[in-house]
């Protein structure tokens, strides 16, 4: 069966840092999704891609970057880490539009 | 924009109890629409989904039912369990939109033995 893995499964940085977060998937599905998971505020779209070198943003991408240079993986890029910041950014993949997006279990962020 | 909004954002129920979480959304046409599940330290997980109106999704004993002429796809089940405690997400797609999914704010449910 296939997976979506997304690493770290942790990750703390400092105030001013770039960090990255990555997913990957072996579904072999052409839609990957960044959403930002805060308590309280449900899901938010970051980034999406529908294919590989395609990236369109969300409602949250100010402050993000991504990169989608193969079908199989999606990074994510805090371009500056706030301070106090703690959220799960949460990836998602699917095949033809009409499915259902699949998960994966989230990175979950601090920042110190 | 599309829109979704769950009315609780805390149920907390006995066993046995009767559940149901409201969802209503704002979308032009015939949005598809699902709920996920979330336990602890994982992602959603999806329960079921429908795309017509008057269509029941259904699945482990959550159902819920489309309903265009009052915007709804509510949540229910007859009898929770200390299991089901988690939290739960209504979601659309927009016909109108390709891919881009929205999600309500969730609402998180906990099941007391």
């Amino acid at each position: 069966g296939g997976i979506i893995t997304q690493t770290p499964k942790f990750l703390i940085g400092q105030e001013g840092q770039k960090l990255t977060l990555k997913c990957q998937q072996n579904f072999n599905h052409d839609t990957m999704y960044w959403y930002r998971q805060d308590s309280g505020k449900g899901l938010r779209l970051i980034y999406y891609s529908i294919t590989e070198n395609d990236l369109q943003k969300g409602d949250l991408s100010e402050g993000y970057d991504a990169s989608r240079e193969k079908k199989s993986s999606f990074s994510l890029t805090v371009t500056s880490a706030q301070k106090n910041e703690m959220a799960v950014f949460l990836c998602a993949s699917h095949g033809q539009n009409n499915q259902a997006p699949l998960f994966g279990e989230g990175t979950r962020l601090s920042v110190l | 924009g599309d829109s979704v909004t769950q009315t609780e954002g805390q149920v907390a129920l006995s066993e046995e109890d009767f559940l149901t979480i409201h969802c209503n959304y704002s979308a032009s046409g015939y949005p598809t629409l699902f709920w996920y599940v979330q336990y602890p330290g994982e992602g959603p997980q999806l329960l079921f989904r429908a795309s017509r109106d008057k269509e029941k999704g259904s699945s482990r004993g959550f159902e819920a039912t489309y309903d265009k002429g009052t915007t709804s796809f509510h949540l229910r089940k007859a009898s929770v369990q200390e299991s089901d405690s988690a939290v739960y997400y209504c979601a659309l797609r927009a016909s109108s939109s390709f891919s881009k999914l929205v999600f309500g704010q969730g609402t998180s449910l906990s099941v007391v033995p």
